[in-house]
């Protein structure tokens, strides 16, 4: 079947816009986490979704991050008012259950802010 | 804050080479324990993990870590090494009472045939 899958896969954008990444997980899986990955560093916890609630918030750096996912599937992270620190790859990883079940990780995406 | 701490950043090896990557990790309470690897080109993928019981886990590819509470490590082994193992490997630390994961900075394992 069909993995996780993220889009865009790249994507560069200027200081002040707007961006929404979109994560769409593997079919019937509960758990949805979003991660962030900065060049030569591990994945950053960001937050997490148990179906369409929003459970773990704490990774999120600052109020310009959230994160949505209406309908216990598909789940977007929306990044306000990008600065460049905001440049990273953005993971989206989901599982069958909670943390005891593996996480399975997308392509990720790729954010430039310029 | 807690903390996962990989001190071998970059390893090069001959093939057939025993391989041992440390993890260690800062959280005083229980854990669950994993290692992930990345494939040039791939995604992130699990290649082992650690909720309780033995604390020698086996997983992929003949890789298996041992889980040393004493010593807040899990470090990850592989008796003989092949090309094919060249890729980046993370250690992530899942604290008992939370559904968030804390990810070392990786290791860089190149494999020279």
């Amino acid at each position: 079947g069909a993995g996780v899958s993220q889009s865009p896969r790249y994507k560069v954008t200027k200081r002040g816009q707007d961006v929404a990444l979109r994560c769409d997980p593997i079919s019937g899986h509960v758990s949805l986490y979003w991660y962030r990955q900065a060049l030569g560093q591990g994945p950053e916890f960001l937050t997490y979704f148990n179906y369409e609630a929003q459970q773990d918030k704490s990774g999120l750096p600052n109020d310009r991050f959230s994160a949505e996912r209406p309908e216990g599937s598909i789940s977007t992270l929306t990044i306000q008012r990008t600065e460049q620190r905001d440049s990273a790859m953005y993971r989206c990883a989901s599982s069958l259950g909670g943390y005891t079940d593996t996480q399975y990780f997308g392509p990720g995406t790729r954010l430039t802010v310029l | 804050a807690q903390s996962v701490s990989q001190h071998n950043h970059h390893v090069i090896l001959s093939e057939a080479a025993s391989l041992e990557l440390g993890c260690n990790y800062s959280y005083g309470g229980t854990v669950n324990l994993f290692w992930y690897v990345q494939y040039p080109g791939q995604h992130l993928q699990l290649l082992l993990k650690y909720f309780s019981g033995d604390p020698l886990v086996k997983g992929i590819k003949g890789f298996e870590a041992e889980f040393i509470k004493s010593k807040f490590s899990f470090n990850l082994r592989k008796p003989s090494v092949q090309w094919s193992d060249t890729a980046e490997y993370f250690c992530a630390v899942n604290p008992y009472t939370g559904n968030q994961f804390y990810f070392g900075t990786g290791t860089s394992l190149t494999v020279i045939p």
